[in-house]
């Protein structure tokens, strides 16, 4: 049972690039959030999911895109990365409400864009 | 608006010694409240929640947090800190809908 697994670990981009960050998940949860850490912020939420093939707008949505095509999977794309996106991103999942349940988190991935 | 304060950015404490991170929240509804914690280069853990039961909630490592509705104040604390827990300490709300709302951490560091 691995939990909550992220790739990649670490990325560096351009300004202007594009990548996709992979979150999986093995808990059969039906609910996952993108993370994004920055120091003396805290945790700020992106997108989030409530179900296979659902999205929704979290705190910081502008400038990422995500799909939950499968269930065990949420993706967080970065179209035309820029520098004000450099920061840790952390995926999370819960079986239930997640406001309300235990959020289970990945390792992170450290992305830097210059 | 609602919100998360976690009062301190930083903490110090002697090994042995009581520790105490505070969490205040802004809300006329209780809510759901927890502590997360994070190790250096790692991702986030529970470290306890309170949902609604009894008001002083005991978590994991020896910590435990006491809800305080009439001072809004979720405050985390251990008896004796141990080398281990070094780490940054994470409050977090639910105020009634899908997600939770992070304060902005707060870091404890244990003195030998």
């Amino acid at each position: 049972n691995a939990g909550v697994t992220q790739t990649p670990k670490f990325r560096v981009l351009k300004t202007g690039q594009s990548m996709t960050l992979l979150c999986a998940q093995d808990m059969n949860h039906e609910y996952m959030y993108w993370y994004r850490q920055d120091p003396g912020m805290g945790l700020r939420l992106i997108h989030y999911s409530v179900g296979e093939g659902t999205t929704a707008k979290g705190e910081v949505p502008d400038g990422y895109n995500v799909s939950r095509l499968k269930k065990q999977n949420f993706l967080l794309g970065l179209e035309s990365a820029a520098p004000s996106q450099t920061s840790v991103y952390f995926c999370a999942s819960s079986y239930v409400r997640g406001g309300t349940d235990t959020q289970y988190f990945g390792p992170g991935t450290r992305l830097t864009v210059l | 608006a609602q919100s998360v304060t976690q009062l301190g950015s930083h903490v110090s404490v002697s090994e042995g010694a009581l520790v105490l991170l505070r969490c205040n929240y802004s809300s006329s509804v209780p809510p759901y409240l927890f502590w997360y914690v994070q190790y250096p280069n790692q991702g986030l853990q529970l470290l306890l929640k309170y949902t609604s039961a009894a008001t002083l909630v005991k978590g994991i490592n020896g910590f435990e947090a006491e809800f305080k509705k009439s001072e809004t104040s979720f405050h985390l604390t251990k008896p004796s800190a141990h080398m281990s827990d070094a780490a940054e300490y994470f409050c977090a709300v639910n105020f009634g809908n899908e997600k939770l709302t992070f304060g902005t951490g707060t870091r404890l560091t244990i003195i030998p």
